[in-house]
This record gives C-alpha cells, structure tokens and sequence, in this order.
C-alpha cells in the first residue's frame, strides 16, 4: 500500500517562528509536492521537487522555502511564521512518465499560527 | 481568470440521487483530467483518471470530458452517504509534473 506520511497532523506556532513540515514515501517517487488548501482557493503548489537537491517554485513560494536532502523526504519551512500561513499543508508524491499524473496525498497537516 | 473553475458547492442530496459535478478550464493545453475525492480531515486521494476527450465508467462514477466546449464532469449514480466528500478535479499539461487543481465541491449525501 503506497504511503506519503506528514510529520504532524496538528501544529500550532507563534508568529516569527521558524516551523519545519516533514514529508515522507515509500514509493520511491522522484517527484514531490507541497501544497496549501485554503476555502474557497483550494489547493494551491508552493513548492515541487522532480529530484533529489533539486525544486521548483509554485505558485506561491513566498515566505516559503524547501529542502530535499533525500529521495524519498521532503521538508517545506516556514522561515518566519506569520498568521496568513495559517492554513492545510498537504505533501504529494508522484512517479514521472508519459501519462502518468496521479499524485499520491498524504493526510495533511494543519497549522495554526498565533 | 483561474485556469480551472469549479463551482464549490456545497452540494446536498438524498440518497440514491445521481449526482453531477463539473468543472470548466480555459487552457487547451490540459490532456490529463482526473478527479479527487478528499474526506474530511483527509487528503484527496485519485478517484478517476482520463486521457483527452471522451467517457470512462468505474462502476457508479462516470468522468467526461469535452474537449470542444473545456467542460468536465463526474457522475455519481446512486449516491451513498459514503460519496459524501469534497471533490477535486484536477488536471496536466502533457510533459509537465504537476497539476491544476479546481477549489472543490463538497457534496453531502443524506440517507
């Protein structure tokens, strides 16, 4: 069974802190993906990695930075939190080839930012 | 102008109602389409997968696509409670890595 794990479900930071989300899959995928789902803008890309070392910004990337050390983890932070980051961060991974999109969600973490 | 639009809902109705969710999107280049079905407190997760135009049935869910008109649709035939859930579609560009995603329909089954 394919399996993306996120380091925490709940998280709650003071502004000005720096907040590390932690991303992992065993499926040995090359690409992953960080998002942030919000109401009414569901989810918007921040940051996506095709490989080790290398990354890609999103949509929005501001006051966000990545880091992809190893194959299989993927770790977005948060360089100083403020409460406009309060929202659903959710990592995805995916294997590349012609045709195949399907990304594979993890649970999602929810901060809150106070 | 989003490049995806999805009308977000929320959407309720009874049990054993056929259920039709759509979105529309302004860029031709897209060729994949696929729809995500997300839980609460879940991530989404790949209910339906389409190349180009034309229909894919699994079981209750169909997934359209109409190229021509840049309209997709999924179909739900006798909903359960369990369909209730948001719905994503999303959709790529051939040769690209990652998706575009609509803001999601949250649909409720009522028994």
């Amino acid at each position: 069974d394919v399996k993306v794990t996120q380091s925490s479900r709940y998280l709650v930071k003071r502004t000005g802190e720096k907040v590390f989300l932690e991303c992992v899959q065993d499926m040995d995928h090359e690409n992953m993906f960080w998002y942030r789902q919000d109401p009414g803008l569901g989810l918007r890309l921040i940051y996506f990695s095709y490989d080790v070392k290398m990354k890609e910004k999103g949509d929005i990337p501001e006051g966000y930075s990545v880091s992809r050390e190893k194959k299989e983890r993927f770790s977005l932070i948060l360089e100083s939190a403020s409460t406009n980051q309060t929202s659903m961060y959710l990592c995805a991974s995916s294997a590349p080839g012609q045709g195949n999109y399907e990304q594979y969600f993890g649970p999602g973490t929810r901060l809150t930012v106070t | 102008q989003k490049e995806v639009e999805q009308d977000p809902g929320p959407l309720s109705v009874p049990e054993g109602a056929i259920v039709s969710l759509n979105c529309t999107y302004s860029n031709s280049a897209f060729q994949y389409f696929m729809w995500y079905r997300q839980y609460s407190r879940k991530g989404p997760e790949l209910l339906m997968y389409t190349y180009s135009s034309g229909n894919k049935e699994d079981g209750r869910f169909t997934a359209q696509v109409d190229k021509s008109s840049k309209y997709i649709s999924l179909f739900i035939r006798d909903s359960q409670p369990s369909d209730s859930a948001t719905y994503l579609c999303a959709m790529a560009k051939s040769g690209a890595n990652n998706l575009f995603f609509g803001t999601g329909t949250r649909l409720t089954v009522i028994p």
